[in-house]
């Protein structure tokens, strides 16, 4: 599967907007580009996927580079609830799709 | 409502035991899996199943077994063969064949600890 690379940990002041980075350099031409966050102890969450245009949707934007070799999560507006890890994830073609998870950003979002 | 529901939140066992942990979904889903999580790590793929009867291992599987008997439930066993059994474990589940656009939908997690 192709590997995603996403910054440890990064920190944001509340009602800023955050630009999470995700390179993915090995990406396929049909590999969609998915983001889940996850909250202190639980489960993760979807939060919004794309393939090649940029897409909004009431949680955050996802802004994909031209060559796709790179997207970036944009949270408009951080609140404390929106501290959590985020996952960039890619989408495999076929049928053994396993789902998988690399380490995530570590968003940390203060007064 | 729909949704995916994993059972107990906390569980504790004694090192030597086999533990199952559960995993029920109505979402009429075909795809279930199961992760594994230590503490400050991502997530790391055990066992997933594409559809009943059938599943596959991941990347972690040693120690572990599962089994696929209906639709709405993927159980996972954890074995005394696993080493390092305490972590978080989070059960997903997805439609099948897998669409590009298909999103994951992850049980609130059970918290293993083996003393």
């Amino acid at each position: 599967d192709a590997k995603t690379t996403q910054p440890n940990s990064m920190e944001s002041n509340e009602e800023e907007p955050v630009h999470l980075p995700c390179n993915h350099s090995t990406i396929s031409g049909t590999d969609y580009i998915h983001w889940y966050r996850q909250l202190p102890s639980q489960g993760p969450e979807y939060v919004i996927h794309g393939l090649t245009s940029n897409v909004n949707n009431r949680m955050a934007s996802l802004a994909i580079a031209e060559d796709r070799k790179s997207s970036t999560l944009i949270l408009h507006r951080a609140t404390l609830r929106d501290a959590a890890v985020y996952y960039c994830i890619l989408r495999p073609t076929g049928t053994a799709s396993k789902l998988t998870f690399g380490t995530g950003t570590r968003l940390q979002v203060t007064l | 409502d729909g949704g995916i529901t994993q059972s107990p939140k906390y569980l504790f066992r004694k090192e030597g035991q086999n533990v199952t942990l559960s995993c029920e979904q109505n979402l009429n889903h075909d795809a279930m899996y199961w992760y594994r999580q230590d503490p400050g790590q991502g997530l790391r793929l055990i066992y997933y199943s594409q559809i009943v009867n059938d599943f596959q291992k991941g990347d972690i599987a040693e120690g572990y077994s599962v089994s696929r008997e209906k639709k709405e439930s993927f159980p996972l066993t954890v074995t005394s063969a696993q080493k390092n059994p305490t972590a978080f474990y989070l059960c997903a589940s997805s439609t099948y064949p897998l669409t590009q656009n298909t999103e994951a939908f992850f049980g609130q997690g059970t918290r293993l600890t083996v003393v």
